[in-house]
């Protein structure tokens, strides 16, 4: 079956670090793969996706390359902010449309 | 748009006591999902449609649990009768019908339930 595997968090930096959020998934086919953004007390929204191999999302400075060769979808970012604390999904979509979360990584960004 | 429109934003309720849960997705979007999220599973799917009809309800935990979706605008989840392991945030998306791009879901704020 489908599954998206996530470093375990809380992940805790000081602002302007560099972020590195480590996913892989096992799917078969071809899937879509997303990062997802949850902030406290909301929803979760979409953050940046790849459709296929080599394709990098990327949104408000976060990227993430579709590595299809090591299953990979690492979510980077240059320089966080105190903002960006909050909960990072990796998803995967096989083409239902019906997603397949890993279990979520939380991080806090220090002034 | 207004987005997806969950309702109610909390409920807590006794143990047996009937629940229902409301989602409007947003207009022209075809599918619809419901998600549980929990401390110890994480994001589940419980069950998804498209042009209403279920096509996925194998995350559907037991027969307490049910969903509907009887027009394109609206869908409820409802739990009856409610157990205090039922307690989590409960999510509706919705999303543009298969082929189309931009085709990632888009959730609402969810519901989040307390069982007493």
């Amino acid at each position: 079956g489908n599954s998206v595997t996530q470093m375990e968090g809380p992940v805790t930096l000081s602002e302007e670090a560099f972020l590195t959020i480590n996913c892989t998934y096992t799917a078969t086919g071809y899937p879509s793969l997303f990062w997802y953004v949850q902030y406290p007390g909301e929803g979760l929204q979409l953050l940046l996706k790849a459709t296929k191999a080599d394709d990098k999302g990327s949104n408000k400075g976060f990227e993430a390359t579709y590595r299809k060769e090591t299953t990979s979808f690492h979510l980077e970012k240059g320089s966080v902010q105190v903002s960006d604390s909050a909960v990072y999904f990796c998803a995967l979509d096989t083409g239902r449309r019906a997603l397949t979360f890993g279990s979520g990584t939380r991080l806090q960004v220090q002034p | 748009d207004a987005g997806v429109i969950q309702s109610p934003r909390h409920e807590v309720t006794e143990m047996g006591q009937e629940v229902t849960l409301r989602c409007k997705p947003i207009s022209g979007h075809n599918s619809l999902f419901w998600y549980r999220q929990t401390m110890m599973r994480g994001l589940e799917l419980l069950i998804y449609f498209n042009n209403n009809v279920p096509i996925d309800d194998s995350g559907m935990p037991e027969d307490r649990f049910s969903a509907k979706m009887p027009n394109a605008s609206f869908s409820t989840l409802k739990i009856q009768p409610s157990e205090p392991r039922d307690s989590a945030v409960y999510f509706c998306a919705s999303s543009l019908p298969v082929g189309l791009e931009n085709t990632e879901a888009f959730f609402g704020q969810g519901t989040r339930l307390t069982v007493v």
